[in-house]
């Protein structure tokens, strides 16, 4: 089975700030890692995904996130926070080994930038 | 139209009613997906469809029921709901590939069910 967890149900941070918003997963195999952002009442927009090579992915305005095997987590950041990076974040996994497509989606975290 | 479109966008309807909730792609796709987003739980994956095939059902109530006539069209039907079926739908593409295919999301029709 696969499994996501995001600790955190809400991050807030100030404008200018560094951002962190934590993911670790379950897989029983390898792992192709996803992050999403949803903005209020619009869908869920890809900003970048981890599925082999480099373990530090670069995303869509200016977020990245780190892979971590050891610690099966995958971290977004951005070194500097916008006001209008406040949205909600979900963390995906997929597990790579099996031959489903469905990915399985952590709880989401909303994070909250203040100006 | 560019990416993943959804109609309606909102949708009011009694236990009773019939209707159908509509997703198309202009993305060239040939995968399909229904999540079911309700408040303080996680996405669920309803179906996949693959190639017009459907591949997952992740054991939905009957009362849901999936059409996919083609790549690009993709509905669930809806009858005899119940209000906690009250909940933001949302559709989803995708390429199949070997590596690590993106799902692309619709922006959702959101359910209320009196």
């Amino acid at each position: 089975a696969q499994s996501v967890a995001q600790p955190e149900d809400q991050v807030n941070v100030a404008e200018g700030n560094p951002l962190t918003v934590k993911c670790t997963y379950s897989v029983s195999g390898n792992p192709y890692l996803f992050w999403y952002v949803q903005y209020p009442n619009r869908g869920l927009q890809f900003l970048l995904k981890y599925i082999t090579g480099d373990n530090l992915v670069k995303g869509s305005y200016g977020f990245e996130a780190e892979f971590n095997k050891s610690q099966t987590s995958f971290h977004l950041k951005k070194p500097s926070a916008l006001v209008s990076d406040s949205a909600l974040y979900f963390c995906a996994v997929r597990d790579m080994d099996t031959g489903r497509r469905a990915l399985t989606f952590g709880s989401g975290t909303r994070l909250q930038v203040q100006p | 139209e560019t990416g993943v479109t959804q109609t309606p966008r909102h949708l009011v309807m009694g236990m009773t009613n019939k209707k159908s909730l509509k997703c198309e792609q202009h993305l060239g796709h040939n995968a399909m997906y229904w999540y079911k987003q309700s408040a303080k739980k996680p996405l669920e994956l309803m179906f996949v469809y693959s190639l017009e095939e459907r591949v997952e059902n992740n054991s939905v109530p009957s009362r849901f029921s999936p059409e996919c006539p083609n790549s690009s069209h993709l509905f669930l039907h809806l009858h005899t709901l119940q209000p906690e079926d009250s909940a933001l739908y949302l559709c989803a593409s995708s390429q199949v590939a070997l590596l690590g295919e993106t799902q692309y999301f619709g922006p959702g029709t959101r359910l209320l069910v009196l």
